[in-house]
């Protein structure tokens, strides 16, 4: 099976713009949760999809917005873009039932940077 | 809420070595999956071993194994016969069992330097 894949891998942004970025999970897999990877905070969760309905979210700011598509391919927004935006965003696909053995597989990650 | 610290943000290892990283984590649930993740240098992050708090019995994979202790809020990896292929960040996280979902919490992560 193909992996996680993320595109675009870099990205490089102004202030005030906004970004999109897309997220293909493992083939029969309903859960893409997304994550904020950043030197200073580490990594943050964002939220999490599962079958197009957002199932968890994260404390971030509503400049932060995803969706999941019926294929399950998940996309993130992030609209007026700021500095501090700059990071790694990876997302992770799962199968998506319960129990530990429902494993999180993550994608190589879109690297950000906001100038 | 859920917390997860990684008190050692470096550590180091000779080749054939064993090293412990530590990871203790703050909940006030009953139910919960601990895990441990490794992000090597400019690759992906892979789970390497995960634990069910309601399971007693410390989790092995092969080289890397956990001393789970429930009630200090515990989770330390051991890596014996340390590689070079082990030096990576490596990363302490919490799920609720209890909630739905991934809402994995993780500590801020251990830089393993693997020395030849």
């Amino acid at each position: 099976k193909a992996g996680v894949t993320q595109t675009p891998r870099y990205l490089i942004k102004t202030r005030g713009q906004q970004v999109t970025l897309s997220c293909s999970p493992i083939s029969g897999h309903r859960s893409v949760s997304w994550y904020q990877q950043t030197p200073g905070q580490g990594l943050q969760f964002l939220f999490e999809y599962f079958s197009e309905t957002q199932r968890n979210k994260g404390n971030f700011p509503g400049r932060f917005s995803g969706r999941q598509f019926s294929n399950s391919r998940s996309e993130m927004n992030v609209s007026t873009l700021e500095l501090g935006d700059s990071a790694l965003y990876l997302c992770a696909s799962s199968p998506g039932g319960q129990g530990v053995h429902n494993e999180q597989f993550f994608g190589p990650g879109t690297r950000l940077t906001v100038l | 809420a859920q917390t997860v610290t990684q008190s050692q943000p470096e550590m180091s290892v000779q080749e054939a070595e064993t090293v412990t990283l530590s990871c203790t984590y703050d909940t006030s649930e009953s139910d919960y999956y601990l895990f441990w993740y490794k992000q090597p240098p400019s690759r992906q992050m892979i789970l390497v071993i995960r634990q069910e708090a309601y399971k007693q019995q410390n989790a092995t994979e092969n080289r890397f194994s956990v001393n789970f202790q429930k009630a200090a809020k515990s989770f330390s990896l051991k890596i014996s016969d340390s590689q070079l292929g082990d030096a990576a960040m490596y990363f302490c996280a919490y799920r609720s069992a209890r909630s739905g979902g991934f809402k994995t919490i993780f500590g801020a992560g251990t830089r393993l330097f693997v020395k030849a």
